[in-house]
């Protein structure tokens, strides 16, 4: 089975702080993924990278950065965390190549800035 | 540009049953459509995909899906409901045209199962 792991489920941070949310896929994905899910609002898209050091912003990149240094990891950064940022953060993987590929989530994490 | 509209966000009905979550999609290509489903406090599970083969899609837990192209819709059926299927439902599009497969998603609907 793929297995996305995201290292912290639940996190309360202080504004201000910087943040690091960290996902780890285990199938070789080249694609991952970091999405923001609000309630009334569904998943969007923060941040996603195709290939080791490569990244694009989505929908909603103001706030937040992304690191991938290794192909299984790809970290989400909250430069300076604020309230609005209190969320549900979830990581994705899928592989690339054929349209429709499906993309395995992780179990998300709960941030609240505090 | 895509985009994903779930009619209603909150569906109940009793055990036993049918169950219908309505998702209509806006696409100017071909598109490849998904249900995910999430139950609490965990991440999102596939259901099931529509990725231009057959237009009625069987997924895992008895539920399927109808494409429709001429009503742009993707609605999730399953003829009798039961307790552990009450969670949240999530219809997402992408299309052949992005490599990346990045999904666009719906607001989500949650679904009551009532005994």
């Amino acid at each position: 089975d793929v297995k996305v792991t995201q290292s912290s489920r639940y996190l309360v941070k202080r504004t201000g702080e910087k943040v690091f949310l960290e996902c780890v896929q285990d199938m070789d994905h080249e694609n991952m993924f970091w999405y923001r899910q609000d309630p009334g609002l569904g998943l969007r898209l923060i941040y996603f990278s195709y290939d080791v050091k490569m990244k694009e912003k989505g929908d909603i990149p103001e706030g937040y950065s992304v690191s991938r240094e290794k192909k299984e990891r790809f970290s989400l950064i909250l430069e300076s965390a604020s309230t609005n940022q209190t969320s549900m953060y979830l990581c994705a993987s899928s592989s690339s190549g054929t349209p429709g590929n499906t993309i395995y989530f992780g179990e998300g994490s709960w941030l609240t800035v505090v | 540009a895509q985009s994903v509209t779930q009619l209603g966000s909150h569906v109940s009905v009793s055990e036993g049953a049918l169950v219908l979550l309505r998702c209509n999609y806006s696409s100017s290509v071909p598109p490849y459509l998904f249900w995910y489903v999430q139950y609490p406090n965990q991440g999102l599970q596939l259901l099931l995909k529509y990725t231009s083969a057959a237009t009625l899609v069987k997924g895992i837990n008895g539920f399927e899906a109808e494409f429709k192209k001429s009503e742009t819709s993707f609605h999730l059926t399953k003829p009798s409901a039961h307790m552990s299927d009450a969670a949240e439902y999530f219809c997402a599009v992408t299309t052949g045209s992005s490599n990346t497969g990045k999904l666009i998603f719906g607001q989500g609907t949650t679904l009551q199962v009532k005994p």
